[in-house]
């Protein structure tokens, strides 16, 4: 079945910098991509989402690469902030249902 | 406007005994959904409602049910607790069934402990 993975389990940087987040995917059959934030505390927050057919789109301070070649998927993240702190999770599309395979995260810190 | 709801937002369970949990979806949202998220991993699917009915269903085990009320609202309930149902449940809602450029919008949860 799908399987989705990090690169990184944690990531430390500091504000101002940029910051990449990395993911895999198994399937080359997936369709649609997501990545979530979550906070402490609270559940996954939507930041950007990808359509198999785009290999980069850009939205607020954030943008999402996917190369399907080597089935590999980033997050970058312009000018970190503090507030930029949380567990990031990339999702892919299992095929319908609303039913998305969830990679095991990476924790971003971001320090002054 | 509100979010997607969740009740009780902590319970503490012993082994063998029931839970109920709870998740009213964002007004207007039909299909509902709920993951597991066991500490230090990502949410894992358990099941799909829309319009009531079940429409995917994760790896669980049986002790793990759904339902789907009228006003959209949803219930999961675990039979027979074990120690590794410790986790946080999570409720998700969205617009349609099918997704795809159809956003899951996530509940904080609810953080169930198995004694």
């Amino acid at each position: 079945g799908e399987s989705v993975g990090l690169h990184l389990p944690t990531l430390s940087v500091q504000e101002g910098d940029n910051s990449i987040i990395n993911c895999a995917y198994s399937n080359s059959a997936s369709d649609y991509f997501i990545w979530y934030k979550q906070e402490s505390g609270k559940g996954p927050q939507f930041i950007i989402d990808i359509r198999s057919n785009m290999d980069k789109r850009q939205g607020q301070r954030v943008t999402v690469l996917l190369n399907k070649t080597v089935k590999h998927l980033s997050l970058q993240i312009a000018a970190t902030q503090p507030g930029d702190s949380a567990v990031y999770f990339c999702a892919v599309d299992s095929g319908g249902y609303n039913k998305l395979i969830f990679g095991a995260g990476t924790r971003l810190a971001v320090h002054p | 406007d509100a979010g997607v709801t969740q009740s009780p937002t902590h319970l503490i369970k012993t082994r063998g005994q029931h839970v109920t949990l709870r998740c009213s979806p964002i007004s207007g949202h039909k299909s509902v959904s709920w993951y597991q998220q066991v500490l230090g991993q990502g949410p894992q699917f358990i099941f799909q409602y829309y319009e009531k009915e079940e429409r995917g269903r994760g790896n669980f085990p049986d002790r793990f049910s759904a339902r789907q009320f009228p006003n959209y609202s949803s219930e999961l309930n675990v039979n027979a607790l074990l120690l590794g149902d410790s986790a946080l449940y999570l409720c998700a809602s969205s617009l349609r069934q099918n997704s795809g450029a159809n956003v899951l919008t996530f509940g904080a949860g609810s953080r169930l402990t198995v004694l």
